[in-house]
This record gives C-alpha cells, structure tokens and sequence, in this order.
C-alpha cells in the first residue's frame, strides 16, 4: 500500500491568492513528481525531482513552483492563482524499493478551484 | 517525445461482457505500467509489463505487452460495473526517471 499523501483534497480560492499544495511520502522514495489533470483526461508532468535539491520543470508549462529540501516533501506553489489554473494537481513519487522501474505511487490529489 | 495513443478513449459495456483497451507507440518502452483512477482519486498501479511478448493475469484482468515493447493491451473478462474507471497506461522509457501516460479510456460498466 502506497503512503504518499496530499493537503487539502479541495481548496476554493479566489483569484490573485497565493496557494502552497503538500505532498509527502514515506516511503523514502528518491524520485517525486507533480502532474496535472483535467477530470476524465490524461496526465501532463508539470515539475520532477530525483533528490534532494533537484527540481525540473516537466513537459507542460507551469506557473507553478516546488521545491524538494527534505526527501519526504515536495510542495508546490502558486504565487498569484487565476481560474486557468484550475484543475486537479497529482503528485507521486516512485524509487527503487519494492517495485520496477517507471512505477508510480500516487497521492489523492488536490482539487483546486480559482474563482 | 514518446507519445502513447489509447483506444478507444469511451468505452461503456454491460456487466458481463469482455473488452479490450489498446496503448499503443511508435517508441520503445523498457517498461509499461497500466492504472486505473476513479473520480476524484490518484491513478492505482494495477500491473508492470517488462519483457516483450509478456503476459500478465490480474484476476479477471490480461495484460499483454508487445514483442517490440511499443504496444500492450488490457483485457477484461465478464466486466463488472466495479471495473468502472479511467484506464491509463504509462511508458519508463530507457531512462526510467520520467513516464509517458496514455490518454486515457474511460469505462464504464452498466448494471
């Protein structure tokens, strides 16, 4: 069973709000991701990290931030949040203990709503 | 970039019949993992496919990856209106950091 957990589930905010999403995982897991998803559709990479210190920007542009100072924490950021960034926010992690390469364990999500 | 194309993207059966959802790329994938998300969930790992030709059985759930290691599908026997869900497949390319995700099929399985 998967331990990586996401805060809040919803949120609701009005636009110009700075917003900060917390993933953590206890699985000691190197490797963290955050995903974007519109309901029903496919998954676009947003930002990666393979340790501490290391962050990326994915395959879809983000006006979003992370950051990865402890190997159990990747929150993410928005500093002025607008309606375009409404969307459900996934964040997952994977590593080498107990599974295969590429395997993905992923949190509940964070359903934001910018109003 | 390494595309994965699923299909078909909506799929709604009656309970009890059979299906197949095909992922299919032109890239190579040192490994394939399939998921499957209800609303307002994360994506659940359900299988990892590794070699290529390999053949996986979850219950009533058959996964096969492509001998090439560019395609698989997921085959579901009697379906259940439980197996209701987005179905996505997922590609680790040669460096595993980052995964490819399919577009997705939505089932549904009527009563």
């Amino acid at each position: 069973e998967a331990d990586i957990y996401q805060t809040p589930r919803y949120l609701v905010i009005g636009t110009g709000k700075k917003i900060t999403l917390e993933c953590s995982q206890t699985m000691g897991h190197d490797k963290m991701y955050w995903y974007q998803q519109d309901p029903g559709m496919e998954l676009h990479l947003i930002h990666y990290s393979y340790g501490v210190n290391s962050t990326e920007k994915g395959d879809l542009s983000s006006e979003s931030t992370v950051s990865r100072i402890r190997t159990e924490h990747f929150p993410l950021t928005l500093e002025s949040a607008r309606p375009s960034h409404t969307s459900q926010y996934l964040c997952a992690s994977s590593g080498p203990t107990g599974g295969a390469a590429g395997e993905l364990f992923f949190g509940e999500g964070s359903r934001l709503t910018v109003l | 970039t390494q595309l994965l194309e699923q299909s078909p993207q909506f799929l709604s059966i009656q309970e009890g019949e059979n299906l197949t959802v095909y992922c299919n790329s032109s890239s190579v994938f040192s490994s394939l993992q399939w998921y499957r998300q209800e609303p307002g969930e994360g994506p659940v790992l359900l299988v990892t496919v590794v070699t290529g030709g390999e053949v996986k059985k979850l219950k009533r759930l058959t996964f096969q990856f492509g001998d090439a290691r560019k395609d698989s599908s997921l085959h579901i026997t009697a379906a259940q209106p439980g197996d209701t869900g987005l179905y996505l497949c997922a590609g680790a390319g040669t460096n595993a950091g980052k995964s490819t995700f399919g577009d997705g099929t939505t089932l549904t399985v009527k009563p």
